[in-house]
């Protein structure tokens, strides 16, 4: 069964508004990653957080996470009509066997 | 610089055809799998590969096969497909001594079981 589910299952945007996106899982993490898919495209690795880190950076992207609720959100500063995309979680509880969850769809409206 | 790359990206098949999906990566990734990408439920991991001659079954292993022989390819086996297994089906691969296993991905390959 899938280990991460995100929340909400879409979100529509205006263009320079931020996006944020939630994603819960049930048992213990080594890390947890984020990635996104483009229409008809495999996914791309985002940003990875570590089960001792509680907040990283990259870019536009803003990863927190809380081991004691067991929930990451990703927020997405300034949004861009290149960012509509589906974002997933990913748990990696260093069993080789990386875990996704439904995905957020994303619209950014111009 | 290919990465990971899978063939065929569109395949329709018949109840009961058997098929192989290809995928090789010229990174040297120790690490490779296969998940299939279903409407509304996310990726879920088929089997993977930990170096050449190890495989192990993922979450939903049964009807396929694979094999791996060489650190480069790690082939797909529909043995008798059914429609159940019309999917976007996704090969990947990482470099597990990074401490994480942090994937990189194929484009894909979409098939159909009528």
């Amino acid at each position: 069964s899938q280990q991460g589910e995100e929340d909400p299952q879409a979100l529509s945007i205006q263009e320079g508004e931020n996006a944020t996106m939630n994603c819960s899982y049930k048992t213990s993490i080594n890390n947890l990653q984020w990635y996104r898919q483009n229409s008809g495209r495999g996914l791309v690795h985002l940003i990875l957080i570590r089960s001792n880190e509680r907040e990283k950076h990259s870019g536009r992207l803003r990863v927190t996470l809380d081991t004691s609720k067991k929930s990451s959100s990703l927020l997405i500063t300034a949004s861009r009509a290149a960012d509509t995309a589906s974002y997933f979680c990913a748990t990696d509880a260093g069993d080789y066997k990386l875990s996704f969850g439904a995905g957020t769809t994303v619209t950014v409206r111009a | 610089n290919a990465g990971v790359t899978q063939t065929p990206k569109f395949q329709v098949l018949k109840t009961g055809q058997s098929m192989t999906l290809q995928c090789a990566q010229d990174m040297n990734h120790e690490y490779m799998s296969w998940y299939r990408q279903d409407p509304g439920m996310g990726l879920r991991l088929i089997h993977y590969s930990v170096g050449a001659g190890i495989t192990d079954q993922g979450e939903v292993p049964n009807g396929y096969n694979v094999s791996r022989s060489t650190t480069e390819d790690f082939p797909l086996r529909l043995l008798s497909a059914a429609p159940s297994q019309t999917s976007v089906y996704f090969c990947a691969s990482s470099y597990w001594g990074s401490g994480a296993n942090v994937l990189t991905f194929g484009a894909g390959s979409r098939l159909t079981v009528l």
